[in-house]
């Protein structure tokens, strides 16, 4: 079974730290892809990226990056500089390949981010 | 409109109400999703349409039934609920079914069963 652990339940940081948000997965799949979600309290799951089995390379997108290292199947996120507007959960997800239903996201219990300015 | 809209944001219920939650997709999607987010619980995937045909139903209590009329429009009609059914009710939506593509999700219906 797939299965997403984001050990870190709640983090909190001043403003301008910079922070990583764990994700570590399981899969049976050689084929599988990795995603992450931000949940502002208006409650509506925002997406960040998405990242391929294949592809390993760190991805960096302004304050945000992604690290994906296969050998220890982790997918973790950093932000740099951190804002208060990056108070948020974050969840990390896997796309599992179902036989009947197409694809399915299994997600990580997430990460509350509280940065304080 | 654009993305992904629900409608209420928040409704309170009655055990013995019937009420309907409203997703509708701006994207041109062809496969919406509804998640059931309960407070310190991982998201739990409950029904998936593909082409307005259930694909999924993840052993949901038929006192939740879902709808499909096209694949702009989801529905999730509620009866006769319990209290523990109270959660954050999530629509989401992807190009088609695949295991690659990303699902967009709306900003959820907060439910409140008395």
């Amino acid at each position: 079974a797939q299965k997403v652990t984001q050990a870190q339940t709640e983090i909190s940081v001043v403003e301008k730290e910079d922070v990583t948000l764990d994700c570590v997965y399981e899969t049976r799949d050689t084929t599988y892809y990795l995603f992450w979600y931000k949940q502002p309290p208006s409650g509506e799951l925002v997406f960040l990226i998405r990242r391929n089995s294949f592809d390993e390379q760190n991805e960096i997108s302004g304050r945000y990056s992604w690290n994906f290292q296969k050998s220890t199947s982790s997918f973790n996120f950093t932000i740099t500089a951190s804002q208060v507007v990056d108070s948020a959960v974050y969840f990390c997800a896997l796309s599992e390949r179902r036989e009947t239903s197409g694809s399915r996201l299994t997600f990580g219990e997430g990460t509350q981010l509280t940065v304080n300015p | 409109e654009t993305g992904v809209t629900q409608t209420p944001r928040h409704l309170v219920m009655g055990m013995t109400n019937k009420k309907s939650l409203k997703c509708e997709q701006h994207l041109g999607h062809n496969a919406m999703y509804w998640y059931k987010q309960s407070a310190k619980k991982p998201l739990e995937l409950m029904f998936v349409y593909n082409f307005k045909e259930q694909t999924e139903n993840n052993s949901v209590p038929s006192r939740f039934s879902p709808e499909c009329p096209n694949s702009s429009h989801l529905f999730l009609h509620l009866h006769t609920l319990q209290p523990e059914d109270s959660a954050l009710y999530l629509c989401a939506s992807s190009q088609d079914w695949a295991q690659y593509v990303t699902q967009y999700f709306g900003p959820g219906t907060r439910l409140t069963v008395l």
